[in-house]
């Protein structure tokens, strides 16, 4: 069956660590996106990628990177410069993204990152 | 910028009993407005859209919602709510203007927690 893999599903890290949350998908959509979900806050987009090789910041990247070097992964650090880092994330993708794309997005079943 | 609200945090109803979870949108230009629904610990999955034509969306799981342009409203609606029901559910709305790129996201809303007592 099709969908978004992320791994691992609970992570905790002492205070200073980078740590980086798998996504996988096997959709071949081409947009992927990263999301942060806080209690009482939604949904708060961290990062998108439309195509292989491309990427860029949404609404909060501060601490956080990603990398896209195949349509199928888009990998997620959380690194020791994101200052409240204890969150729900979500990856998510898309078909392509663009002005045609009806917008549905396919979520994975999240990580949900502990810090120490 | 184009958002969504969902002004109440939690709704309770009883099993058995029409449900109505609500959503308000602000957009410039026609809007595509989504449900999704988040069981604890998961993520999150499509309910429905709705994109253009008919107002009643009708979507998975017996729910339906209900698209109204003079209130900017899109509420999610269920004729009679199951235990199972009880979940977080997110209103969404397409933003394609984000950055100038045609590029698109959702923005959601803060969601609503549906809590359906036996």
């Amino acid at each position: 069956d099709g969908g978004i893999t992320q791994s691992p599903k609970y992570l905790f890290r002492k205070e200073g660590q980078n740590v980086t949350l798998s996504c996988e998908q096997n959709l071949n959509h081409d947009a992927m996106y990263w999301y942060r979900q806080d209690p009482g806050q939604g949904l708060r987009l961290i990062y998108y990628s439309q195509i292989v090789n491309d990427f860029q910041k949404g609404d909060i990247a501060e601490g956080y990177s990603v990398s896209r070097e195949k349509k199928e992964s888009f990998p997620l650090t959380v690194t020791s410069a994101q200052k409240n880092p204890t969150a729900f994330y979500l990856c998510a993708s898309m078909a392509s993204g663009g002005r045609r794309e009806t917008g549905e997005l396919f979520f994975g079943e999240g990580s949900r990152l502990t810090v120490l | 910028a184009q958002s969504v609200a969902q002004p109440e945090d939690q709704v309770n109803v009883a099993e058995g009993n029409p449900l109505t979870v609500k959503c308000t949108y602000s957009v410039s230009g026609n809007p595509y407005l989504f449900w999704y629904v988040q069981y604890p610990n998961r993520g999150l999955q499509f309910l429905l859209k709705y994109i253009t034509g008919d107002n009643l969306v009708k979507g998975s799981y017996g729910f339906e919602a209900e698209f109204n342009k003079s209130q900017t409203s899109f509420h999610l609606k269920k004729p009679s709510a199951l235990v199972s029901d009880s979940a977080l559910y997110f209103c969404a709305v397409r933003d394609i203007n984000w950055g100038n790129t045609g590029f698109q996201k959702l923005v959601f809303g803060t969601g609503t927690r549906l809590l359906v007592s036996p």
